[in-house]
């Protein structure tokens, strides 16, 4: 069945740094992809999404590219606030409405 | 656009007593609402997918005698948690999508406590 793999963390990383969070998925057909952060104590928010292979998702800083031959939606910020010390979620939809998620990947940022 | 809330954002409850919360779609017309279980750390578990007018489709280990899911209208569902006990105490997350872009829009969560 369909399925999503990110990598493990929690991950730490100081003020400015750069952040990626590796992210790939097993699917039949070609799914929808996103990345979801939350925040403590909340629901999750869209962060970006993309719909088709070679499709860019991007917001606040925040990018991941579609790649099918790799099977991989791996998310990047080239400079990370204490801000965005979150969890973020991979996902995808193919078909049904159902939406599979990763494990999730906290990110811790220091000052 | 496309804001979905949830009501009440935490409550305690007895062990033995119902809990209802609601899930609703402020400005859209959800076609799908889901329901979640996030446990401490980890991610999001499906527990049932409702369309409107119909029965909710629970995923499988889901109880749906205990997990009571009604989707009235098209920007309001409810999950009632009957008999609640101690083992239930979990975050409770919906959300609800609009249109097939299989985009979901997510509630702030409710956080329950069975004591």
């Amino acid at each position: 069945g369909d399925s999503v793999t990110q990598m493990e963390g929690p991950v730490t990383l100081s003020e400015e740094a750069f952040l990626t969070i590796n992210c790939t998925y097993t699917a039949t057909g070609y799914p929808s992809l996103f990345w979801y952060v939350q925040y403590p104590g909340e629901g999750l928010q869209l962060l970006l999404k993309a719909t088709k292979a070679d499709d860019k998702g991007s917001n606040k800083g925040f990018e991941a590219t579609y790649r099918k031959e790799t099977t991989s939606f791996h998310l990047e910020k080239g400079s990370v606030q204490v801000s965005d010390s979150a969890v973020y979620f991979c996902a995808l939809s193919a078909g049904g409405f159902k939406t599979i998620f990763g494990a999730g990947t906290r990110l811790f940022v220091k000052a | 656009g496309a804001v979905v809330s949830q009501h009440p954002s935490w409550v305690i409850c007895k062990s033995g007593t119902s809990v209802k919360i609601e899930c609703r779609s402020l400005d859209f017309q959800a076609t799908t609402m889901f329901w979640y279980r996030q446990f401490p750390k980890q991610s999001l578990m499906l527990m049932a997918t409702s369309n409107e007018g119909s029965k909710a489709t629970y995923e499988q280990g889901v109880e749906k005698d205990k997990f009571l899911i009604n989707h009235a209208s098209l920007t309001l569902s409810t999950l009632t948690v009957t008999s609640a006990h101690p083992e239930d105490s979990s975050f409770y997350i919906c959300s609800a999508s609009k249109d097939r872009t299989y985009e979901q829009y997510f509630g702030p969560g409710t956080r329950l406590t069975v004591t």
